[in-house]
């Protein structure tokens, strides 16, 4: 089945500092999907992307659709303590299954 | 607006017990609904998928089975529990094929 590479698997920043984490997949994807999943809770969905190219953000996140549609990135400008969790990336696949396709997760850690 | 509920929050079950986790959806008509693992905090692994009323796929051979007896009712159940069947079970849902997923709280199973 598809695989997604998310990377990296956790940082460790303090407070303030910016964070970027991507996911690649070696096919094509339809749509890229991030998530947030604070501790003991479900993921929550943060941002959708549905074209090529798209840029779009949510606050102090932003997220990019990649060119050849085989790969996203999220950042975060000026992290606080409340962005820690694991953040997922999810995709569906072109031509595939719709059952999304998710990564393994960026596990995030923020020094006050 | 559309929300999710699952129940219960928390589980303790001692080996060879049955289970049976409840997952509800209100607000949208015929979503797809998922049942996920989550073994240590990481990695979402897809248990079952449904597309309608008494339409379950599975993705994972084991001791589990799923049963959608109602449109935005899914279940999650075991006749004889194992102790790797512990972990973090997420229900999930969607309107149609290509949309994000909307995760519930989950539910922490715990068998002794």
């Amino acid at each position: 089945g598809q695989q997604l590479n998310q990377s990296p698997q956790s940082m460790f920043i303090q407070e303030g500092e910016d964070v970027s984490m991507n996911c690649t997949s070696s096919s094509i994807f339809n749509t890229w999907l991030w998530y947030k999943q604070d501790p003991g809770e479900g993921p929550v969905l943060l941002i959708a992307l549905y074209k090529a190219g798209e840029l779009t953000s949510n606050g102090r996140l932003t997220a990019q659709f990649g060119i050849t549609r085989k790969d996203s990135f999220l950042n975060i400008s000026a992290s606080i303590p409340s962005d820690v969790g694991i953040y997922f990336c999810a995709g569906h696949p072109s031509g595939g299954s719709y059952i999304p396709t998710f990564g393994r997760g960026t596990s995030l850690i923020v020094h006050p | 607006s559309q929300t999710i509920h699952q129940w219960p929050a928390t589980l303790v079950q001692p080996v060879g017990s049955p289970l049976s986790l409840e997952c509800t959806v209100e607000g949208t008509s015929n979503p797809n609904l998922y049942w996920y693992r989550q073994a240590a905090g990481r990695g979402l692994q897809l248990l079952f998928y449904s597309v309608g009323i008494g339409q379950i796929s599975s993705e994972v051979p084991q001791n589990l089975s799923a049963s959608r007896p109602q449109d935005r009712q899914f279940i999650l159940s075991s006749k004889k529990l194992l102790l790797s069947d512990s972990g973090f079970y997420l229900c999930a849902w969607e309107n149609s094929n290509g949309q994000p997923q909307h995760f519930g709280d989950g539910t922490r199973l715990s068998i002794l």
